[in-house]
C-alpha cells in the first residue's frame, strides 16, 4: 500500500523550531519529488515546499524562505522539514504529498498525501 | 508568482443538481491546473489532474475543463457524499499556489 505518515508536530513557542518527518512505504521514494503543504485552522491550503527526487532542487513559499529547510532521505524513504523561527501564523496541519508523477518537469498534482501533523506556534 | 482566483466561495445545491466552480489564474500556466477535494478534518483528494484528466476511482459525475487563464470543475447528478470543499491548484511553476476554495454544501 502506498503510504505516507507524518510525525513531530506539537506545541512550540514563538521563535522555537520543530522538525517534521514523513515516512514514505509502497513506491519507489527515491524516484519522486517530494512536496510540504499546509493548512491553517479554518483556513485553505498553502504550499509551502518542494525537493527533487535527488535533492538536486528545493523550492519554497515567500513565507517560509529563510526560515524552513526541506530535506530527504531516500535511504531511509523519509522527507524532513525543519522549521526554524516558528510564528504563530505557521500554526497549521502540515501535510506531505507526492506528486502524481515522477518527471520533474511535469507536475500533475499530488495524488498521495499523508494524514497531516498538527504545528500549534502560541506563547 | 501566479495568482489564483477561485469562485465562488460556496455553494448550496440539491441532489440530481450540476454545479460548476471556476477557477482563473493571473497568468497562463497552460494546462497544469489540478483540482481537489477536501471533507472534514481529512486530507485533500485529487479530483483531476492536468487540466481535464480524471484520477483513477473517481466517478466520471467530475469533469474539468479549461486552458490557459481559465479553468472549470462541473459536478453533474451531485450526491451527497460530493459535500465538501474543492480546491484548484496551478503546478505550472513555484510557488504552486492554490484557489481559496469552493465550499459545497448539498441541500
Amino acid at each position: 500500500e502506498v503510504q505516507l505518515v507524518e510525525s513531530g508536530g506539537g506545541l512550540v513557542k514563538p521563535g522555537g523550531s520543530l522538525r517534521l518527518s514523513c515516512a514514505a512505504s509502497g513506491f519507489s521514494f527515491s524516484t519522486y519529488s517530494m512536496n510540504w503543504v499546509r493548512q491553517a485552522p479554518g483556513k485553505g491550503l498553502e504550499w509551502v515546499s518542494s525537493i527533487r527526487s535527488g535533492s538536486e532542487y528545493v523550492y519554497y513559499a515567500d513565507s517560509v524562505m529563510g526560515r524552513f529547510t526541506i530535506s530527504r532521505d531516500n535511504t531511509g524513504n523519509s522527507l524532513y522539514l525543519q522549521m526554524n523561527s516558528l510564528r504563530v501564523e505557521d500554526t497549521a496541519v502540515y501535510y506531505c504529498a507526492r506528486p502524481k508523477n515522477q518527471d520533474p518537469y511535469y507536475f500533475y498534482g499530488m495524488d498521495v498525501w499523508g494524514q497531516g501533523t498538527t504545528v500549534t506556534v502560541s506563547s | 508568482d501566479i495568482q489564483m482566483t477561485q469562485s465562488p466561495s460556496s455553494l448550496s445545491a440539491s441532489v440530481g443538481d450540476t454545479v460548476t466552480i471556476t477557477c482563473r489564474t493571473s497568468q497562463s500556466v497552460s494546462d497544469y491546473l489540478n483540482w481537489y477535494q477536501q471533507k472534514l478534518g481529512k486530507a485533500p483528494k485529487i479530483l483531476i489532474y492536468v487540466a481535464s484528466n480524471l484520477q483513477g476511482g473517481v466517478p466520471s459525475r467530475f469533469t474539468g475543463s479549461g486552458s490557459g487563464t481559465d479553468f472549470t470543475l462541473t459536478i453533474t447528478n451531485l450526491q451527497p457524499e460530493d459535500s465538501a470543499t474543492y480546491y484548484c491548484q496551478q503546478s505550472y511553476s513555484t510557488p504552486y499556489s492554490f484557489g481559496r476554495g469552493t465550499q459545497l454544501e448539498i441541500k
